[in-house]
């Protein structure tokens, strides 16, 4: 069965620093999301991304964030200057065109900020 | 905005026992109703959906979920737990008017004692 897949699994960096977490969706999936998970705190949705723009973001998605579809296969998240409270969970989900409501999620990237 | 709550954060039960989670969701539109399930070390699942329809929807694993809309509730059912079932469970909801966002519960740890 097709899966959502995320690279790397942990990741540790300097406050300050950029970080670039990976995704490669379901191949015939159109519809991509991020979310993330603080220790202890619920999911929260950050942004969706369809036909290579934006189609919605949080108040959490703000300057610091971007993401990109730099080729067929991956989908990125670009955290630009990583603050202590970026220290998260963050997990990857596609869906489909026919069914965009269903959403498929990766194994997450766990990101520590120190 | 939506929110959603998950009254339990821990249950602890012995196999064979039932099961029943409890989410609760705030929101006046229509909706699209998820159980998802995390078992330890693994990614978000997707156990049952609700669109439209049956409000009694089954999902994979002997898991069950009804929608009641006077209560805005999508409770989870398991008649007979099995100690696999030791798990995470998120109840998420989507908004139709909204977008594709999911808005998560809390969570409920389900330990399943042998």
């Amino acid at each position: 069965e097709p899966e959502v897949t995320q690279t790397p699994s942990h990741q540790v960096t300097q406050m300050g620093q950029e970080v670039i977490l990976r995704c490669v969706p379901i191949s015939n999936h159109l519809y991509f999301y991020w979310y993330r998970q603080i220790l202890g705190q619920k999911v929260e949705f950050l942004v969706s991304f369809y036909n290579n723009e934006i189609s919605e973001k949080s108040e959490i998605f703000d300057d610091q964030f971007s993401v990109e579809r730099p080729d067929g296969s991956n989908f990125t998240l670009k955290i630009r200057s990583t603050k202590l409270e970026d220290s998260a969970m963050y997990f990857c989900a596609s869906s489909e065109e026919q069914e965009k409501e269903t959403q498929y999620f990766g194994p997450g990237t766990r990101l520590l900020v120190l | 905005a939506q929110s959603v709550s998950q009254h339990n954060h821990h249950v602890i039960l012995s196999e064979a026992a039932s099961l029943e989670l409890g989410c609760n969701y705030s929101y006046g539109g229509t909706v699209n109703l998820f159980w998802y399930v995390q078992y330890p070390g693994q990614h978000l699942q997707l156990l049952l959906k609700y669109f439209s329809g049956d409000p009694l929807v089954k999902g994979i694993k002997g898991f069950e979920a009804e929608f009641i809309k006077s209560k805005f509730s999508f409770n989870l059912r398991k008649p007979s737990v099995q100690w696999s079932d030791t798990a995470e469970y998120f109840c998420a909801v989507n908004a139709r008017a909204a977008g594709n966002k999911l808005t998560f519960g809390g969570g409920t740890r389900v330990l399943v004692k042998p």
